[in-house]
């Protein structure tokens, strides 16, 4: 099963962007890239998500490499309602989701 | 929007007591699930439930058992609570591998 790495904290001002990274070096080809972010006292609620070419939405935009093995979530203009912690997931194709710990992104004002 | 509900937000309870912990989606969803989050831990899943009266064993199912009599409620039972029950329970719901639904959570303290 694929297994995803990510850096524990990371901090950004408000108004910059933010790029998360993920690592999946063993991610299959029919792989998803899933990602959810948790909300103080909340539970997680789903970003966005690719296979293959990138992806926006009104909440973020996914970038994946070209070799599928890491991808990066990008917030374009952080606001103090972005601090949260960002989850990368895969394998989505199961029932048994893994959401590790997260990257906990702090946004300063 | 899809809307999961947890009944309690905060829930204190004695070692020993049998606790129920309960969630209900709104959406007519097949797959509903139970995870608890613990501190460095992230979220683990307890059990999950793909259709009314089926239930599999999640990664961490010890001292809980389910029930899924309907297809919107999906019950959590901890037998005999103890203290490492300590945590907060998060339920969530969704069809087919569309995204998952979370409710708010239950914190759930077990003196």
């Amino acid at each position: 099963d694929a297994k995803t790495t990510q850096p524990n904290s990371m901090e950004s001002n408000e108004e910059e962007p933010v790029h998360l990274p993920c690592n999946h070096s063993t991610i299959s080809g029919t792989d998803y890239i899933h990602w959810y972010r948790q909300l103080p006292s909340q539970g997680p609620e789903y970003v966005i998500h690719g296979l293959t070419s990138n992806v926006n939405n009104r909440m973020a935009s996914l970038a994946i490499a070209e070799d599928r093995k890491s991808s990066t979530l990008i917030l374009h203009r952080a606001t103090l309602r972005d601090a949260a912690v960002y989850y990368c997931i895969l394998p989505y194709n199961t029932d048994k989701l893994i959401f590790g710990t997260g990257t906990r992104l702090q946004v300063f004002p | 929007d899809v809307k999961v509900t947890q009944s309690s937000r905060y829930l204190v309870k004695r070692t020993g007591e049998k606790v129920f912990l309960e969630c209900v989606q709104d959406m007519d969803h097949e797959n509903m699930f139970w995870y608890r989050q613990d501190p460095g831990l992230g979220l683990r899943l307890i059990y999950f439930s793909y259709d009314v009266k089926m239930k599999e064993k999640g990664d961490i199912p010890e001292g809980y058992s389910v029930s899924r009599e309907k297809k919107e409620r999906f019950s959590l039972i901890l037998e005999s609570a103890s203290t490492n029950q300590t945590s907060m329970y998060l339920c969530a719901s969704r069809i087919g591998l569309s995204p998952l639904h979370f409710g708010n959570g239950t914190r759930l303290t077990v003196t």
